[in-house]
């Protein structure tokens, strides 16, 4: 079975510094991954995916994330935070092409950012 | 706009009644899913639907009901079973359940 792990359930940073936020799966078929962002009181935007091709995906915001097979991470980056980064953060996994198995939501990750 | 609407935003009922959340999607996606988000815990999925007239349990199923009578609705009925409904609940639709779903803005649900 599929899972998803967000290694921090709380990230806080400097404003102008590097965010790194973190995410295991578990698959036993090649994955599509996925970066949600949420805002308080609202639904889930997506920032990037990962699906096939380039395992360093660029997303919204000045955000990236790389998919590294061997380690089974999809950890989520920014050069510098910005105030308006504040927000929580989840990572999601599905069984990819063919699979017809729902996404799996990690725990989420709430980023805190300082001046 | 194509978009997901969850209606209403904000929903106060009392113990024991049941309450329907609605969702309407224009996005002509086939699968749509209802989560529900406490406090810590992330985003745990309740029902979703691959195809109209049918749908499947997700993880935390009991105490809730849903339908799927139409492509762009996914109504979702709390009812006096589940033990604790008071949350957050967020309505979810994507073409197929393998790609990433686009969420509505949610329905607080605060039972008293």
């Amino acid at each position: 079975a599929q899972s998803v792990t967000q290694l921090g359930s709380h990230v806080s940073v400097s404003e102008g510094a590097l965010v790194l936020l973190r995410c295991n799966y578990s698959s036993s078929v090649p994955p599509y991954l996925f970066w949600y962002v949420q805002y308080p009181n609202q639904g889930l935007q997506l920032l990037l995916k990962y699906t096939t091709g380039a395992t360093l995906v660029k997303g919204i915001n000045g955000f990236e994330a790389e998919f590294k097979k061997s380690e089974t991470s999809f950890h989520l980056t920014k050069p510098s935070a910005h105030m308006s980064d504040a927000a929580e953060y989840f990572c999601a996994v599905s069984e990819g092409p063919g699979g017809y198995n729902k996404l799996i939501f990690g725990a989420g990750t709430r980023l805190a950012v300082h001046p | 706009d194509g978009g997901i609407t969850q209606s209403p935003k904000y929903l106060f009922r009392k113990e024991g009644q049941n309450v329907t959340l609605s969702c309407e999607q224009n996005l002509n996606h086939d699968a749509m899913y209802w989560y529900r988000q406490d406090p810590g815990q992330g985003l745990r999925l309740i029902y979703y639907s691959q195809i109209v007239n049918d749908f499947q349990k997700g993880d935390i199923a009991e105490g809730y009901s849903v339908s799927r009578e139409k492509k762009e609705s996914f109504p979702l009925t709390v009812t006096s079973a589940q033990k604790n409904p008071t949350a957050f609940y967020l309505c979810a639709s994507s073409p197929r359940v393998d790609t990433e779903a686009f969420f509505g803005q949610g329905t607080r649900l605060t039972v008293v």
